[in-house]
């Protein structure tokens, strides 16, 4: 069973860039059949997807957030990470790691085994 | 983006009660609609994807249906451990979005 574990500050300042990664255990990153997902839950709201990556190199990101945002995969540590630019306060949210699956009958790949969440605040 | 709106926000029912959750999609997603629940402090998990495919090992109560945009889901029988917010989830167009949830509360 893949299990993913989100690691990284749980404090960041305004304007400075988060950097969260991803460990993935019971399977591996650079499997072709799966893509692997950032996705976020400010406080009190819904969810909100933020891009996924393929061991190939292949993104799709949240056009909201393109500007800045990077995902990045690392085979060699079994890892992706993201790195989000420019924080303020409305990025504060519990940030999730996410595997992926798609392929034929899909459109997009869909999260299907999460990690358990990290809470990352904005604050001075 | 596809807004994705969800009702009820949030109902109380019985245990063997039969509970049905809508998603109305603001333009037609086929049947790129996913099924999440989501426990107090734990991660989404994925019940239904493309509409009505269960995923695996998650209990035969759970059934959706639908297409375009108007979509169900349906717990035939309610168990206490159904307790929990339920999401639906478009993966027709980039970017991706959710529903606002539903909370599901046991009598």
């Amino acid at each position: 069973q893949v299990q993913l574990q989100e690691s990284g500050p749980g404090l960041v300042k305004p304007s400075e860039t988060l950097t969260l990664t991803c460990t993935v255990s019971g399977g591996s990153v650079s499997s072709g059949r799966y893509y692997w997902s950032w996705i976020r839950q400010p406080p009190g709201k819904r969810l909100e997807w933020i891009a996924y990556i393929h061991y190939t190199g292949t993104t799709n990101y949240n056009p909201s957030l393109k500007s800045r945002v990077a995902i990045l995969i690392d085979t060699s540590k079994n890892q992706f990470s993201l790195r989000l630019s420019s924080v303020t306060a409305a990025d504060t949210a519990v940030y999730y790691c996410a595997r992926a699956i798609g392929g034929a009958g899909f459109a997009l790949w869909v999260p299907d085994h999460w990690g358990q969440g990290t809470l990352v605040s904005v604050s001075s | 983006d596809i807004q994705m709106t969800q009702s009820p926000s949030s109902l109380s029912a019985s245990v063997g009660d039969r509970v049905t959750i809508t998603c109305r999609a603001s333009q037609s997603i086929s049947t790129y609609l996913n099924w999440y629940q989501q426990k107090p402090g734990e991660a989404p998990n994925l019940l239904i994807f493309t509409a009505l495919n269960l995923q695996s090992g998650v209990p035969s109560r759970f059934s959706g249906s639908g297409s375009g945009t108007d979509f169900t889901l349906t717990i035939s029988s309610l168990q206490p451990e159904d307790s929990a917010t339920y999401y639906c989830h478009q993966s027709h167009s980039t970017p991706q979005t959710f529903g606002q949830g539903t909370k599901v509360e046991i009598k």
